[in-house]
């Protein structure tokens, strides 16, 4: 285990449904990410939390939506979604600090829109 | 962006013997590689990290190395054992803070 959970673990919706993934690290870290894992594609990232703020939206669609509430938790709220979106959503953690830290991820979530 | 690259997208290794997975990079202005394995159904798990002012370094049984001049970084597995079966993929960072992953090379492990 790294330390960083994600739920839900399995995820099948439908195109106009909403839903909303879970991430929560238990390592003291400072830094959040949300990550897209597509078959035969590199990691994707998507946004970045330091200290709770948003600092990069890496050209994410408005239909995820991110939230950070603390620096332990963090959500991707999925709204009217299109069948590419499916693929695996990694949360990951680290600490910020001015040299460089190790990136943590959680297990992901497998979506699937149908 | 940042283009991160891998020779081979799989790799097939007798049980014992030696993997070296290689992986390619265009920044030269990252300054921070890391090597992660991620299993079927899991995240991605750290093995390995080098700094830029290094060229080499070792783990358990898996050492990294860093080649600048031609940018390129590779992982060596001693004794490659079933288990080590996985996608390995390398990521590069910069001064932003971000990550930039490679697309992964397929270990499988011949018993």
């Amino acid at each position: 285990e790294t330390g960083v959970t994600q739920t839900p673990r399995h995820l099948v919706m439908g195109m106009t449904n909403k839903k909303s993934l879970k991430c929560e690290q238990h390592l003291g870290h400072n830094a959040m990410y949300w990550y897209k894992q597509s078959a035969k594609k590199p990691l994707e990232l998507m946004f970045v939390y330091n200290f709770k703020e948003q600092t990069e939206n890496n050209s994410v669609p408005s239909r995820f939506s991110p939230e950070c509430p603390n620096s332990s938790h963090l959500f991707l709220h999925l709204h009217t979604l299109q069948p590419e979106d499916s693929a695996l959503y990694l949360c990951a953690s680290r600490r910020a600090t001015s040299t460089r830290e190790t990136q943590y991820f959680g297990p992901g979530t497998r979506l699937l829109v149908l | 962006g940042e283009s991160v690259g891998l020779h081979l997208p799989t790799l097939s290794v007798q049980e014992g013997d030696n993997s070296i997975i290689n992986c390619a990079y265009s920044n030269s202005a990252s300054d921070y590689f890391i090597w992660y394995k991620q299993e079927s159904g899991k995240g991605p798990q750290f093995i390995i990290d080098i700094r830029s002012n290094m060229d080499k370094r070792q783990g358990q049984r898996v050492t990294v190395l860093l080649n600048k001049t031609v940018k390129h970084l590779s992982l060596q597995i001693a004794a490659t054992q079933p288990g080590d079966s996985a996608v390995y993929f390398c990521a590069e960072e910069t001064g932003a803070n971000n990550l930039f992953f490679g697309t992964g090379t397929r270990l499988t492990v011949i018993p």
